[in-house]
């Protein structure tokens, strides 16, 4: 079936550094890539997007680029912030008219 | 103003109670969505309506009924509650059913 398989976490980073959340997934066909946050106490976000191999989805400073060949899609940010600590989803979307599949998120904690 | 709104915010509950929760979205959307957290984050897909119209029903006990009065709400009603019921209950919505969706702030379950 499909499914979406993240790195487990807690990933914990000092403000500025290098950050990369590993997502791979496993579906048949060409499913659209998402990755959402989940900050503290709120709902999810949409945090960037790839419909198509080769797509690069990005958004405040956050990059993912659709793998087809190696079936990934994970998230990189050049410098991350104390702000961006949240709970992060990779996400998978078979098709419209399905629901969004989930990885089990990775939770990011970054320090001053 | 909220987008996607869900009442209540946390719900503590014996077993074998009846609950409800209510979600409702002004952002003029077709479709939306229950999903469950699980204590662990994990997020899976409960049901989604289309105007109206229930076209996901995942695996869940028959306990669990939604019900969608109008395209703008969607309520959750669970009968005889569980221990295993406890988890935060996420309300959902989207306008193409293309994986970008809105949610809102969870609705904490805690059943004792």
């Amino acid at each position: 079936g499909n499914s979406v398989t993240q790195m487990e976490g807690p990933v914990t980073l000092s403000e500025e550094a290098f950050l990369t959340i590993n997502c791979t997934y496993t579906a048949t066909g060409y499913p659209s890539l998402f990755w959402y946050v989940q900050y503290p106490g709120e709902g999810l976000q949409l945090l960037l997007k790839a419909t198509k191999a080769d797509d690069k989805g990005s958004n405040k400073g956050f990059e993912a680029t659709y793998r087809k060949e190696t079936t990934s899609f994970h998230l990189e940010k050049g410098s991350v912030q104390v702000s961006d600590s949240a709970v992060y989803f990779c996400a998978l979307l078979k098709q419209a008219g399905t629901a969004l599949i989930f990885g089990k998120g990775t939770t990011l904690s970054v320090s001053s | 103003d909220t987008a996607v709104s869900q009442t209540p915010k946390y719900l503590v509950t014996q077993m074998g109670n009846d609950k409800s929760i209510k979600c409702e979205q002004n952002l003029g959307h077709d479709t939306m969505y229950w999903y469950k957290q699980d204590s662990k984050k994990f997020l899976k897909i409960m049901f989604s309506y289309n105007n109206k119209e229930l076209i996901i029903n995942e695996t869940v006990p028959n306990r669990f009924s939604p019900k969608s009065p109008d395209k703008a709400h969607l309520n959750l009603h669970i009968n005889s509650l569980e221990l295993g019921d406890s988890a935060v209950y996420f309300c959902a919505s989207s306008q193409d059913q293309a994986g970008k969706a809105f949610f809102g702030q969870g609705t904490r379950l805690t059943v004792v």
